[in-house]
């Protein structure tokens, strides 16, 4: 199946930093999402971009579907400890539904104080 | 919140034994999917259902099999499990084809 590289795996940051992430894929996607998973919870849908180049914001949170469509980047502003989770991406293939879903393999966001 | 109750939300059972995992959702959802999250792996796809009686396999529904009588409630049976099938199973429901998923909060099971 198609892959989904999520990148970094992990990462440890201080209160108060801003937060990079990115997914890049070997497939062109119509669709890329971003999600976070809450430790003990299923995920829940941060962003959602729907077109090469966009770029859409949700609160600290900032991302944009890339213009090549095989990868897109999320950002926080400001961390905050309730931003620890893993956040994944997922990609949405051609066809257009969500059996066509694929997903990253995350990114743990640790937060110190 | 898109009123999606999984249970049981913890098992243990015995390699060989059959086991139901169910999906209630509220929000009368067409489309219900059943993931399984390992680690390494993210998400992957088992089954998912576009309506009542209408299901299909995903990326590794081989051990798996599901049923969906009824709008709301979309059932996982693992007829015989594994231990490759201890994993935490999420349920999730959309209203539309999109990616834009409503999750459950997980099963996890466990296979000795």
């Amino acid at each position: 199946g198609q892959q989904l590289n999520q990148s970094p795996q992990s990462m440890f940051i201080q209160e108060g930093e801003d937060v990079s992430m990115n997914c890049t894929s070997s497939s062109i996607f119509n669709t890329w999402l971003w999600y976070k998973q809450d430790p003990g919870e299923g995920p829940v849908l941060l962003i959602a971009l729907y077109k090469a180049g966009e770029l859409t914001s949700n609160g600290r949170l900032t991302a944009q579907f890339g213009i090549t469509r095989k990868d897109s980047f999320l950002n926080i502003s400001a961390s905050i400890p309730s931003d620890v989770g893993i956040y994944f991406c997922a990609g949405q293939g051609v066809s257009g539904t969500a059996s066509k879903l694929t997903f990253g393999t995350g990114t743990r966001l640790q937060v110190t104080l | 919140d898109a009123g999606i109750t999984q249970s049981p939300r913890h098992k243990v059972t015995e390699t060989g034994t059959p086991v139901t995992l169910r999906c209630h959702q509220t929000e009368n959802h067409r489309y219900m999917y059943w993931y399984r999250q390992d680690p390494g792996h993210g998400l992957r796809l088992i089954h998912y259902s576009y309506g009542v009686k209408d299901t299909d396999k995903g990326e590794v529904s081989d051990g798996y099999s599901v049923s969906r009588s009824k709008t709301e409630d979309f059932l996982l049976t693992l007829e015989s499990a594994t231990s490759s099938q201890t994993s935490v199973y999420f349920c999730a429901t959309t209203g539309t084809q999109g990616g834009e998923l409503f999750f459950g909060e997980g099963s996890r099971l466990t296979v000795l």
